[in-house]
């Protein structure tokens, strides 16, 4: 299974921009990289997925190198409600299961 | 669409007890899986059902743990009798078949605590 290596904390201000490296050095061919966001007393949350390049929807991008070996959650502009735990993982539903880093818990500050 | 639900989104039990907790996979996901955290620790595979069919339980911690998909559709994990460090929260997702980069969905959790 792919380990992925995160920060495990980061700090922010409202309205900066958040980047989030995570470390995948052995990411199966197959899988696809998978960003989760978590609130307290609930389950992760989908936030944004992609195979190579960049890719980028209504809350963030998504930068992977050639290699695949990282990839950069970005997060534009944040605000307080973006304070959470953010995990990476390699996915490939069909293969079944996917291992959760211990992931980088955000904070935003006002 | 309804999320992954499940239920109970607590459960406080003695050791030695016994405890089922249920899961109810967005309709139509015939993938549904089973994680848990234990306290301070990372999420964990716990395992993977195929419609009714158990995938991959390499997760399982022992026997005391038992899940069933009966039908395919909703899934229960049993613990019996619970232990001490079985107390975590038990998370339940759910995806469609036939995609292998289709997202897991997942439901709120349970907490359990064994006393």
């Amino acid at each position: 299974l792919a380990k992925t290596t995160q920060p495990i904390s980061m700090d922010s201000y409202e309205g900066q921009e958040v980047n989030i490296t995570c470390s995948h050095n052995n990411i199966a061919t197959n899988d696809y990289i998978t960003w989760y966001q978590q609130f307290p007393s609930q389950g992760p949350r989908f936030i944004i997925q992609g195979y190579k390049t960049k890719v980028t929807n209504e809350v963030a991008s998504l930068f992977i190198p050639a290699d695949r070996k990282s990839s950069t959650l970005s997060l534009p502009r944040v605000s307080l409600s973006d304070t959470a735990v953010y995990y990476c993982l390699g996915l490939n539903t069909n293969a079944g299961k996917s291992t959760f880093g211990d992931g980088t818990t955000l904070t935003v500050k006002p | 669409e309804a999320g992954v639900t499940q239920f109970p989104s607590h459960s406080v039990i003695e050791k030695g007890q016994t405890v089922t907790l249920r899961c109810d996979p967005i309709s139509g996901h015939d993938n549904l899986y089973w994680y848990r955290r234990v306290m301070g620790k990372e999420i964990k595979f716990l395992l993977h059902f195929v419609k009714e069919s158990k995938q991959d339980e390499s997760g399982m911690p022992n026997n005391r743990f038992l899940a069933e998909r009966t039908g395919g559709t909703y899934s229960t994990l049993k613990v019996q009798p619970a232990e001490l460090e079985d107390s975590g929260v038990y998370f339940c997702a759910s995806s469609p078949l036939g995609q292998y980069n289709s997202p897991l969905h997942f439901g709120n959790g349970t907490r359990l605590t064994v006393t």
